[in-house]
């Protein structure tokens, strides 16, 4: 089973911090993303990266930076912390072999943060 | 533009009951289609994928849905719902285009409560 790691479930940070989340899979996929989860919202694609570092904006990413050194991590920073971004942050990983549309997105369990 | 729906927010179902959940979209391409669930706590779990063939889909747990083209519809269904369903279940759009890599567009999410 293709596992995904997010390392840490809940954090607090303050207004103007820099925040880093990180996303760890074992399976060596191409294809990581970060998203952003909101009631009623759904989830929103903040940054994805189709490889070592490559990385495409999505549709929420003002505010947000990524970094993937290694193909296995792929890191979500927050330049600046604001209450607007508490939120749940999902990554995920997909394969990137072949036609990409027809693979499924793994999760992992999600980094509750909040921002006081 | 490109949209997914998921027109109820919350349904409540007794055990033992049908259940189905709707996703409408709207979308200029052929569309390939998802179904996640989310338990409580954790990161979202594919259920089934549609991207061609029987538009009758299989998936895990019991669940099926049906792709109608004509209703721009993908509908999930479950014959009849245990207590560990209860979760929230979202709906996922891509499209195929060829110079697409595969994002998905998330519905708002429903969430599904199972009474005894």
């Amino acid at each position: 089973d293709v596992k995904v790691t997010q390392s840490s479930r809940y954090l607090v940070k303050r207004t103007g911090e820099k925040v880093f989340l990180e996303c760890v899979q074992d399976m060596d996929h191409e294809n990581m993303f970060w998203y952003r989860q909101d009631p009623g919202l759904g989830l929103r694609l903040i940054y994805f990266s189709y490889d070592v570092k490559m990385k495409e904006k999505g549709d929420i990413p003002e505010g947000y930076s990524v970094s993937r050194e290694k193909k296995e991590r792929f890191s979500l920073i927050l330049e600046s912390a604001s209450t607007n971004q508490t939120s749940m942050y999902l990554c995920a990983s997909r394969t990137g072999t072949g036609w990409v549309g027809n693979q499924p997105q793994h999760f992992g369990d999600g980094t509750r943060l909040s921002i006081l | 533009a490109q949209s997914v729906t998921q027109p109820d927010i919350h349904i409540t179902v007794s055990e033992g009951a049908s259940l189905e959940l709707r996703c409408n979209y709207s979308y200029g391409a052929t569309p390939y289609l998802f179904w996640y669930v989310q338990s409580p706590g954790q990161g979202l779990q594919l259920l089934l994928k549609y991207f061609s063939g029987d538009t009758l889909v299989q998936g895990i747990k019991g669940f099926e849905a049906e792709f109608k083209r004509s209703q721009s519809s993908f509908n999930l269904r479950k014959p009849s719902v245990h207590w560990s369903d209860a979760a929230e279940y979202f709906c996922a759009v891509g499209a195929r285009t060829t110079d697409s890599w595969g994002k998905l567009q998330f519905g708002a999410g429903t969430q599904v409560v199972v009474t005894p």
